[in-house]
């Protein structure tokens, strides 16, 4: 079955602080990942996708296709990262069908 | 130059009623989806167009739950006899592009549906 899992539900830092979200994945084949972030107020939106190997306001993430993991990372936290934060898995059927984990509201506190 | 555009914002019903949720993509955008996000979840996949097709409708969740998007553009997400356990926030994404696994959904601000 294909799932995403994301742990932690809150993750709270300071600002300035290292950030790691995690996210683990089911997948039978060759997975396509994706973070999404919804800001408080505001619409749900790409932040990064696996293929394009891009860093988006300092976020990075790196697939593990042994850990089958996809975590979100930034050395630096910023309060402006404060959102919620939702792993995807791209589904089979190449539809563009997003699989969503359940989230992580980050909190970077001053 | 809009996003994507929901409406209603919000709806309040009573059980038993029927709801019509509309959603106005991106103009030019051929794949369009419906998400069910419950509160404290991510969001859950409904059903998928590659423009008047419905292709994906295999996260309806019961025969209640109806789709349509006739010429291709707008869509509209019908839900009859609604029950209390359909309370959630409803999203629409639309992308550019058919079938291409990598493609970035543009998401609207969703439908809060509450049912009393």
């Amino acid at each position: 079955a294909q799932r995403v899992t994301q742990p932690e539900k809150l993750l709270s830092v300071f600002k300035g602080a290292p950030v790691e979200l995690k996210c683990n994945y089911s997948y039978s084949g060759s997975p396509e990942l994706f973070w999404y972030v919804q800001y408080s107020r505001q619409r749900l939106q790409l932040l990064l996708r696996h293929i394009s190997r891009e860093s988006i306001k300092g976020f990075t993430a790196d697939l593990n296709k042994g850990e089958t993991s996809f975590h979100l990372k930034k050395p630096f936290a910023q309060e402006e990262d404060s959102a919620m934060y939702y792993c995807a898995l791209s589904g089979s059927g190449n539809t563009g069908k997003l699989i969503f984990g359940q989230g992580t509201t980050l909190q970077v506190k001053p | 130059g809009a996003g994507v555009s929901q409406s209603p914002r919000y709806k309040v019903a009573k059980r038993g009623q029927d709801v019509a949720l509309r959603c106005d993509p991106i103009s030019g955008h051929v794949s369009l989806f419906w998400y069910q996000q419950a509160l404290g979840q991510g969001p859950e996949f409904l059903t998928y167009f590659q423009n008047e097709a419905q292709l994906d409708k295999s996260g309806l969740p019961s025969d209640r739950f109806f789709a349509e998007r006739p010429e291709g553009s707008v869509s509209t997400l019908k839900i009859q006899r609604t029950q209390q356990e359909d309370s959630a926030v409803y999203l629409c994404a639309s992308s550019k592009r058919q079938g291409w696994v990598n493609e970035k959904l543009f998401f609207g601000s969703g439908t809060q549906l509450s049912v009393l």
